[in-house]
């Protein structure tokens, strides 16, 4: 069973362009909320996260929306770059325990 | 802050041989991971240690897969016999786990060829 789901698989967006990444999850224990970026032949690194008691979390061109109602949360990249096509993973984690991953958004920026 | 370190970065061996991955995570961290990425999916945990101990190895397979944490730092991942299934990248991460940071850092992993 997924724990959490991730859409779209794929996404192709125009330099400058929003890049929009949906993640959901069903247990309600969930209360970290990571977002990682990974490039090909590296390990997953940090990008942004967020916890459940706000709804959104900006640091720079990166925004985490947070529904906690829906149980739904999504990544948003303002501007995007060329230097932004990575794989992205949602993941969640209730504290003390495993993160969940999402299967993943392989995102090209097209200059 | 030196980051979390594993090796080898790449092996291949053949179905039924063994292999041992090893891990060295942020000096404090006390919790430690050892997830598996297969090619276009997202990492699936094997096991989790708090300092020395087993948190969650439901996930691991115990007939071939075995893994250890001596005296809380380093950790050592063995898979024996390995099956073609087992091709993938090793991941391992640590976390300070406390209140307030549950912040997991990952190493580049390991990529294992099964052939």
């Amino acid at each position: 069973q997924q724990q959490v789901k991730q859409s779209p698989q794929s996404l192709i967006v125009q330099k400058g362009g929003i890049s929009i990444i949906n993640c959901a999850y069903e247990n309600t224990a969930f209360d970290y909320f990571p977002w990682y970026q990974q490039f090909p032949g590296k390990g997953p690194a940090l990008l942004i996260a967020i916890r459940p008691d706000v709804s959104e979390k900006k640091e720079g061109r990166f925004t985490i929306s947070f529904n906690k109602s829906a149980k739904q949360f999504s990544l948003h990249i303002m501007d995007s770059q060329p230097g932004d096509s990575a794989t992205y993973f949602c993941a969640a984690q209730a504290t003390g325990n495993q993160f969940y991953f999402g299967t993943g958004t392989s995102l090209t920026v097209i200059p | 802050e030196a980051g979390v370190a594993q090796s080898p970065r790449y092996k291949i061996i053949e179905k039924r041989q063994s292999v041992a991955f090893w891990c060295n995570p942020i000096s404090g961290h006390a919790t430690l991971y050892w997830y598996q990425q297969i090619l276009g999916q997202g990492p699936k945990l094997l096991i989790q240690f708090q300092n020395n101990g087993v948190v969650d190895d439901s996930q691991l397979p115990k007939d071939r897969f075995s893994a250890e944490r001596l005296k809380g730092v380093d950790s050592t991942l063995k898979i024996q016999p390995a099956k073609l299934e087992d091709s993938a990248v090793y991941l391992c991460a640590s976390s300070l786990m406390v209140v307030g940071n549950t912040e997991a850092f990952f190493g580049q992993g390991t990529r294992l060829t099964v052939v």
